[in-house]
């Protein structure tokens, strides 16, 4: 079945660790995304990329990385600089023009 | 003023009620528009494109105003299941990117 695979699941963060988040997709979509959502409140994008080797910081890019290698592939790096990383990390991707996005269903990060 | 802004809720009806969620957005340059529900800790996931004329699937109905850059969806006939939280995005084809309204939770209630 073609989707969004979002791993893991749930993760937990240590102090000063970096943790990455793993997002692919087989729709052939040009499009991935990154978005943050915490408790009772809307989604806020962290990186886009709309075509494999180049990506743009969305609103809230501090203390994240990412990389686009592959078109299938957009990896998230929460870096330790992210001082509050706790919250449901959601990807999505789409093709071009007026469609929708898809989404994965979601990692939950917190911290130990 | 927020890109995308939606009715604060939450909104509590009966089973069997109609309800209208509204929905305006700040760029006029915006092309697409969609509605999303999402349920408690769960990801979005699309419930219907809004179109221009407006559309209908069973019994949603979305409506489009461009000069008032504001959207609609109306549910008849409610249902338990309906209880989620309902997003507006829009989506400005320039910049390829999708605004998220906060949402409005719908509650369903027996």
């Amino acid at each position: 079945d073609g989707g969004i695979t979002q791993s893991p699941k749930y993760l937990f963060r240590k102090e000063g660790q970096n943790v990455t988040l793993s997002c692919e997709q087989n729709l052939n979509h040009d499009a991935m995304y990154w978005y943050r959502q915490d408790p009772g409140q809307g989604l806020r994008l962290i990186y886009y990329s709309q075509i494999v080797n180049d990506f743009q910081k969305g609103d809230i890019a501090e203390g994240y990385s990412v990389s686009r290698e592959k078109k299938e592939s957009f990896p998230l790096t929460v870096t330790s600089a992210q001082k509050n990383p706790t919250a449901f990390y959601l990807c999505a991707s789409s093709i071009a023009g007026g469609e929708p996005q898809h989404f994965g269903d979601g990692t939950r990060l917190s911290i130990l | 003023r927020k890109e995308v802004e939606q009715d604060p809720g939450p909104f509590n009806v009966p089973e069997g009620a109609t309800v209208a969620f509204n929905c305006t957005y700040s760029n006029s340059a915006s092309q697409s528009f969609f509605w999303y529900r999402q349920d408690c800790r769960k990801e979005p996931k699309l419930l219907m494109s809004v179109y221009s004329s407006g559309n209908e699937d069973g019994r949603f109905t979305a409506q489009l105003n461009r000069a008032s850059q504001y959207i609609s969806l109306l549910i008849r006939d409610s249902k338990l299941s309906d209880s989620a939280t309902y997003l507006c995005v829009v989506k400005d084809n320039y910049g390829q990117n999708f605004v998220f309204g906060p949402g409005t939770r719908l509650s369903v209630l027996p």
